[in-house]
């Protein structure tokens, strides 16, 4: 099966900085990769998704790249707020079975 | 609009004990899933159900069974608990989009305590 893996584990960053997630999968036929965010107390949430026919995508503060060749991808998040400060999962499949990366705690100090 | 309703939130059970993870969705989805979250271990797949009658063992599916006779209903059971199973628990759906899962939307999880 597919195997994520996530780094790093903890992340602190100064408000307004960037900060950077990456993920890196063994499955070569794995084709969706989604992020998602889990809130204190909450369950995950999507951010923002890839699919394999796209390099980069981007939504306002975040983006999310994709290298096929070297079956890695990352999340970006730019001028990082309060409201950032989470826990990070990024994901991989190519069916409808999603295997989770273990989770990047992103903590924004003001 | 409620979504993915899990129940319980919260539940304490003494080794040996079974239990039964209730979860609920709105959405009309097709597939449905039980995850759990341990420190460190991201979120591994339980079991899961691609349709009303059918279910499918995931990543860690021993000490678990599950069940789905109505649509909108996943449930999850522990037929004899172990410590090991102490975790936070995540219930979620999707509707299949170009051959892959689309948005999972999760409930906000049922904490269980094996003692």
């Amino acid at each position: 099966g597919e195997n994520v893996e996530q780094h790093p584990s903890t992340l602190s960053v100064q408000e307004g900085d960037s900060a950077v997630i990456k993920c890196t999968y063994s499955d070569s036929a794995s084709n969706y990769f989604p992020w998602y965010k889990q809130e204190l107390g909450k369950g995950p949430q999507l951010i923002i998704d890839i699919r394999s026919n796209v390099g980069e995508k981007k939504d306002q503060r975040i983006a999310v790249t994709l290298n096929k060749t070297a079956k890695h991808f990352s999340l970006h998040i730019t001028e990082t707020q309060p409201e950032d400060s989470a826990v990070y999962f990024c994901a991989a499949t190519n069916d409808y079975k999603l295997s989770f990366g273990a989770g990047t705690t992103v903590t924004v100090r003001a | 609009n409620a979504g993915v309703t899990q129940t319980p939130k919260f539940r304490v059970l003494k080794t040996g004990q079974s239990m039964t993870l209730l979860c609920a969705q709105d959405m009309n989805h097709e597939y449905m899933y039980w995850y759990r979250q341990d420190p460190g271990m991201g979120l591994r797949l339980i079991h899961y159900s691609v349709g009303e009658g059918t279910t499918a063992k995931g990543e860690v599916p021993d000490g678990y069974n599950v069940s789905r006779l109505k649509k909108q209903n996943f449930l999850l059971g522990l037929e004899s608990a172990a410590p090991s199973q102490t975790s936070v628990y995540f219930c979620a759906s999707t509707r299949p989009l170009a051959g892959v899962t689309g948005e999972l939307f999760f409930g906000e999880g049922s904490r269980l305590t094996v003692l």
